[in-house]
């Protein structure tokens, strides 16, 4: 069983630019979670994907978009960059959200530089 | 609002000692609660949770931690710490398995 791949590891942009980082679920799994982890803090959560309809914000700007596909696959956008966008940007996914057994399966995570 | 406390940014262990990881949480009803270890490089690792029943839950790697609702904690021990261990620990509590608040980590050096 495959677990969760993210692309890029790494990349930098500058202020005011646009990124789109990506996510493959671990096989079976057709729920996927983004969290923003800044340096020296805990990961916080961005939204969640559920059958290609987002299923729950955090307090992020509306900047901050994405999308599922039918292969479950997803995509994090972040639109006009800025400096505290740096951070470790972490994929997750998991089952059916209404199923209580099941929990995340994190990816290694995108780290994304804004000069 | 849900939130954790980790009170320990670091800690240092001699390798074969023991180590407990505190972790306090504020949620209004009966939360569910987890451990995640994270290694530089790696995304996050599950090495326990609890929901329900039994306080104290065992994990992977020879980890169990203890939930006392009395004190609202979830602190995270081992026995024997292992060099391997060296890692940043994370505390988190959710209303369900899935969007978690996290704290802010303790990051465990092992000392030979």
């Amino acid at each position: 069983e495959t677990g969760v791949t993210q692309s890029p590891t790494h990349l930098i942009k500058t202020r005011g630019q646009q990124v789109t980082l990506r996510c493959s679920s671990q096989s079976g799994h057709n729920t996927v979670s983004w969290y923003q982890q800044a340096l020296g803090q805990g990961p916080q959560f961005i939204f969640q994907y559920y059958r290609e309809e987002e299923n729950g914000r955090g307090n992020f700007p509306p900047r901050f978009s994405g999308l599922q596909f039918p292969n479950y696959s997803s995509e994090l956008n972040v639109n006009a960059l800025e400096l505290d966008d740096s951070a470790l940007y972490l994929c997750a996914s998991s089952l059916d959200p209404g199923s209580g057994a099941n929990v995340l399966t994190f990816g290694a995570g995108s780290r994304l530089t804004v000069l | 609002a849900q939130s954790v406390t980790q009170p320990d940014i670091h800690i240092t262990v001699s390798e074969g000692a023991s180590l407990e990881l505190r972790c306090n949480y504020s949620y209004g009803a009966t939360p569910y609660l987890f451990w995640y270890v994270q290694s530089p490089g790696q995304g996050l690792q599950l090495l326990l949770k609890y929901f329900s029943g039994d306080t104290l839950v065992q994990g992977i790697k020879g980890f169990e931690a203890e939930f006392k609702r009395s004190q609202s904690s979830f602190n995270l021990r081992k026995p024997s710490v292992h060099w391997s261990d060296a890692a940043e620990y994370f505390c988190a509590v959710g209303e369900g398995f899935q969007k978690l608040v996290f704290g802010t980590g303790t990051r465990l050096l092992v000392s030979p």
